[in-house]
């Protein structure tokens, strides 16, 4: 089981953002896959999640209506999504996945977003 | 929303000494918790889930336990690569909630 992000983007405040992450090593539609924020220096926060065989979706109401979580099925590929970047939602992202545990037993290796002007 | 508050925020210790962290939940979340441990620069790595089940490959030195609003976990030993932050996670309730994290250090 491997989950692959890329390791940094930055934007300017009000771009738009899509960051993705590759599964690979297990049935993709079969396992919930979760989106984790980290701020610098700061404690784990959980955004939201997705089941890829029917995309049923759940946020956390902290990030519902500013992120958009989705996933395509034909290439095993869960994304997270802003329209309008802002200073604040510099992080790093993380995703994880529930596969063989009650709990997220997988993560990728995390996707720093930095937002400067 | 489900709060996870844990403590102490920080643990300082010395490699061999018993370390005692403590999660405890504003409801009851029955078993379905987690606990995580991330050092600098690194994801975090499951070591314990639905309490007390060790994930693959956690020594046997890191235990779970508790119900519904209190838990801890426990390592019994502290090695040096044991020095990180620790933090609970529960799943019994969207949304899923983390909690604000034990720095066990050395001291």
């Amino acid at each position: 089981v491997q989950l692959v992000q890329f390791g940094a983007v930055v934007k300017e405040p009000g771009e738009s953002l899509t960051i993705s992450c590759k599964a690979s090593g297990y049935t993709f539609t079969n396992y919930w896959i979760a989106w984790v924020r980290q701020m610098p220096g700061r404690g784990l926060e959980w955004m939201g999640i997705i089941y890829p065989g029917d995309s049923d979706t759940r946020y956390s109401p902290s990030f519902q209506g500013q992120v958009t979580i989705s996933a395509d099925k034909s290439i095993n590929t869960a994304y997270l999504q802003w329209t309008r970047l802002r200073a604040s939602d510099t992080a790093m992202y993380y995703c994880a996945t529930l596969y063989s545990a009650g709990a997220f037993d997988y993560w990728g290796q995390g996707t720093l977003v930095t937002v400067s002007s | 929303e489900i709060v996870l508050t844990q403590s102490p925020a920080t643990l300082s210790l010395s490699p061999g000494e018993g370390a005692t962290l403590s999660c405890r939940a504003s409801q009851s979340v029955s078993s379905d918790l987690a606990w995580y441990q991330q050092k600098p620069g690194q994801a975090p790595r499951l070591l314990i889930y639905d309490t007390s089940n060790r994930a693959t490959g956690i020594p046997a030195r890191f235990s779970g336990s508790g119900s519904g609003t209190d838990f801890t976990l426990t390592i019994s030993s502290l090695e040096p690569e044991d020095f990180a932050i620790y933090y609970c996670q529960q799943r019994n309730n969207w949304p899923w909630t983390f909690g604000q994290g034990t720095k066990v250090e050395i001291k």
